[in-house]
């Protein structure tokens, strides 16, 4: 079935430096892709999603490129903020629809002043 | 747009307590999910519900959890009794999207519920 697997953190910035988070799945076909994201005391919310192969899913100056080639969802962003500080999670469909997800175990962000 | 609600927002229980959790979905979502997240770790799906079907269960820990979609709209998650290992945050998810469609698949979820077992 498929899965995801999310580098582990934390993984701490200063602000404005550049934010990689790698994402790398195993599925049947090409499903759908996300990365949600879950500020302190909140439910997660989506952040980007992609939905084929060369797409690029981007919110909030974040982006993140479906590669079917080295089968990844890498999130980056450009200059992160403080307010980033946040858990990302990256995501995709179980095999077998149904509208289920599966998330990985996440990744902790935390920006520095 | 009202969001996903859940209350209580936490909870201490000791174990073989029981404990309840409710959530009230998005209006007009008819597919609502639980998920149990223990710390360090992404979500699991406990249960899945169309309206107030059961579409997928096959990770709920029947001995103990036990969940009901009344009228498909709110939804009760129950555990009883509660053991240690239960202690994490359960989220509830709602979507609109239609079961198979692979319209997105993007889930609405609300602020969770903090159990700990002592």
């Amino acid at each position: 079935g498929n899965s995801v697997t999310q580098m582990e953190g934390p993984v701490t910035l200063s602000e404005e430096a550049f934010l990689t988070i790698n994402c790398t799945y195993t599925a049947t076909g090409y499903p759908s892709l996300f990365w949600y994201v879950q500020y302190p005391g909140e439910g997660l919310q989506l952040l980007l999603k992609a939905t084929k192969a060369d797409d690029k899913g981007s919110n909030k100056g974040f982006e993140a490129t479906y590669r079917k080639e080295t089968t990844s969802f890498h999130l980056e962003k450009g200059s992160v903020q403080v307010s980033d500080s946040a858990v990302y999670f990256c995501a995709l469909p179980l095999s077998g629809g149904y509208n289920k997800l599966i998330f990985g175990a996440g990744t902790r962000l935390a920006v520095h002043p | 747009e009202a969001g996903v609600a859940q209350s209580p927002r936490y909870k201490i229980i000791e174990k073989r307590q029981s404990v309840a959790f409710w959530c009230n979905p998005i209006s007009g979502h008819a597919t609502l999910y639980w998920y149990q997240q223990i710390l360090g770790q992404g979500p699991k799906l406990l249960i899945q519900f169309q309206n107030n079907g059961v579409v997928d269960d096959s990770q709920l820990p029947k001995d103990r959890f036990s969940a009901e979609r009344l009228k498909g709209v709110d939804s009760t998650l129950k555990i009883q009794p509660a053991k240690l290992e239960d202690s994490a945050v359960y989220l509830c998810a709602s979507s609109s999207l239609i079961p198979g469609s692979r319209a997105g698949y993007e889930q609405y979820f609300g602020p969770g519920t903090r159990l700990t077992v002592t």
